[in-house]
């Protein structure tokens, strides 16, 4: 049971250049999110999906693009990479319950980004 | 806006030391509260919630928490802890609804065990 897989694991980008993160639940889950993690600031929100073809705006959205073509799957994009953008990625996904709030989230493994 | 703090970022016990980790929200609505763990190198995997109910709640490895919402708290607790407890702990809330159903994450906590 592979859960939420991202891929690539590590990756080392010069400024400007662009890169697509790719994420993929296999646990039929709604909800999807792109998640970055700095030192001392916890986890920042950057996009989520409620649903396929669907994406909303997080806490630090500004130089991230995302699409949600499939349920399954949920694609981060950086257009031009700055420094700024160096950090640790995580995808999480989880389901919806009618009448309910957010259900527990799960994590990725993480992409370690770094930006030259 | 709402808002979650950890006020320890580092905490260093010994084993066999009983923990406490504090967890403070603001926001005087409906809240469902999570406590997340990150072992080192892994990813953030779910040690307890509350949705409603019993405010003491149990979760995985021995931890409990305890929402007080007169003091906005939710805080997380292991009686005796294990080296193996050296990770890095992470509080989170939905305030329902005004967050949309997005979780508000704390700061984490660092904490080390000394074998």
């Amino acid at each position: 049971n592979a859960g939420v897989t991202q891929t690539p694991k590590f990756r080392v980008l010069k400024t400007g250049q662009s890169m697509t993160l790719l994420c993929a639940q296999d646990m039929n889950h709604e909800y999807m999110y792109w998640y970055r993690q700095d030192p001392g600031m916890g986890l920042r929100l950057i996009h989520y999906s409620v649903g396929e073809g669907t994406t909303a705006k997080g806490e630090v959205p500004d130089g991230y693009n995302v699409s949600r073509l499939k349920k399954q799957n949920f694609l981060l994009g950086l257009e031009s990479a700055a420094p700024s953008q160096t950090s640790v990625y995580f995808c999480a996904s989880s389901y919806r319950v009618a009448g309910r709030a957010n259900q527990p989230q799960h994590f990725g493994d993480g992409t370690r980004l770094s930006i030259l | 806006a709402q808002s979650v703090s950890q006020h320890n970022h580092h905490v260093i016990l010994s084993e066999a030391a009983s923990l406490e980790l504090g967890c403070n929200y603001s926001y005087g609505g409906t809240v469902n509260l999570f406590w997340y763990v990150q072992y080192p190198g892994q990813h953030l995997q779910l040690l307890l919630k509350y949705f409603s109910g019993d405010p003491l709640v149990k979760g995985i490895k021995g931890f409990e928490a305890e929402f007080i919402k007169s003091k906005f708290s939710f805080n997380l607790r292991k009686p005796s802890v294990q080296w193996s407890d050296t990770a890095e702990y992470f509080c989170a809330v939905t305030a329902t609804p005004d967050s949309n159903y997005q979780l508000i994450w704390g700061a984490g906590t660092k904490l080390i065990i000394k074998p």
